[in-house]
């Protein structure tokens, strides 16, 4: 099936350091999704994306649409210890309503 | 609170055993899904449904099937188990015509 490749895998960084993951495809995709997933819990969604291009903010996270909508990435500025989990990204194919996701970057941060 | 609530958190079962895990979507939401996630994995994506018809079909194993009921709710059915199912199990919904998922707090099934 379709797949997404999500790097990096896992991150460990020192409080305050900023954050970058993407995820890339072969295929075209109409909408992307993060989420962020805690320990034992469901995955909750931080920043939808609608267009090739589109950067979109939520609070210290920023996240774009890549131009050849192969592509997404998701920023973490001035990270805190709350940020710690999974983030995941999901994307939409042109023409299908299931979502595809990557396979996680586990976020570490050392206080 | 994404509004999706999902019973029960915790299931622990032996092999061979059948368990159905359950699931509200989100007040007006008519799409149901259903993922399971292993140790350290990703999200599987089994089945979707759409006001209680089945519309799109991932890994759902034989063993497994699930159904939408005309409350909206949804069972999802885990029979014959083994070892390998134990996974947190997961149920999303979203509104039509929209594509962001809201998931549920997930069941943690563990088999023996």
């Amino acid at each position: 099936g379709q797949q997404l490749n999500q790097s990096p895998q896992s991150m460990f960084i020192q409080e305050g350091e900023d954050v970058s993951m993407n995820c890339t495809s072969s295929s075209i995709f109409n909408t992307w999704l993060w989420y962020k997933q805690e320990p034992g819990e469901g995955p909750v969604l931080l920043i939808a994306l609608y267009k090739a291009g589109e950067l979109t903010s939520n609070g210290r996270l920023t996240a774009q649409f890549g131009i050849t909508r192969k592509d997404s990435f998701l920023n973490i500025s001035a990270s805190i210890p709350s940020d710690v989990g999974i983030y995941f990204c999901a994307g939409q194919l042109q023409g299908a309503q299931k979502l595809v996701f990557g396979q996680g970057t586990r976020l570490t941060i050392n206080p | 609170d994404s509004g999706v609530t999902q019973t029960p958190k915790h299931l622990i079962t032996a092999t061979g055993q059948r368990v159905t895990l359950r699931c509200s979507p989100r007040s007006g939401d008519l799409s149901v899904y259903w993922y399971q996630q292993s140790l350290d994995q990703g999200l599987q994506f089994l089945i979707q449904y759409y006001n209680g018809e089945e519309r799109a079909k991932g890994n759902i194993l034989e063993r497994f099937s699930a159904q939408q009921f005309p409350d909206l709710h949804s069972e999802l059915n885990l029979s014959s188990l083994e070892l390998g199912d134990s996974a947190l199990y997961f149920c999303a919904s979203s509104a039509t015509g929209r594509t962001e998922q809201f998931f549920g707090p997930g069941t943690r099934l563990t088999v023996l």
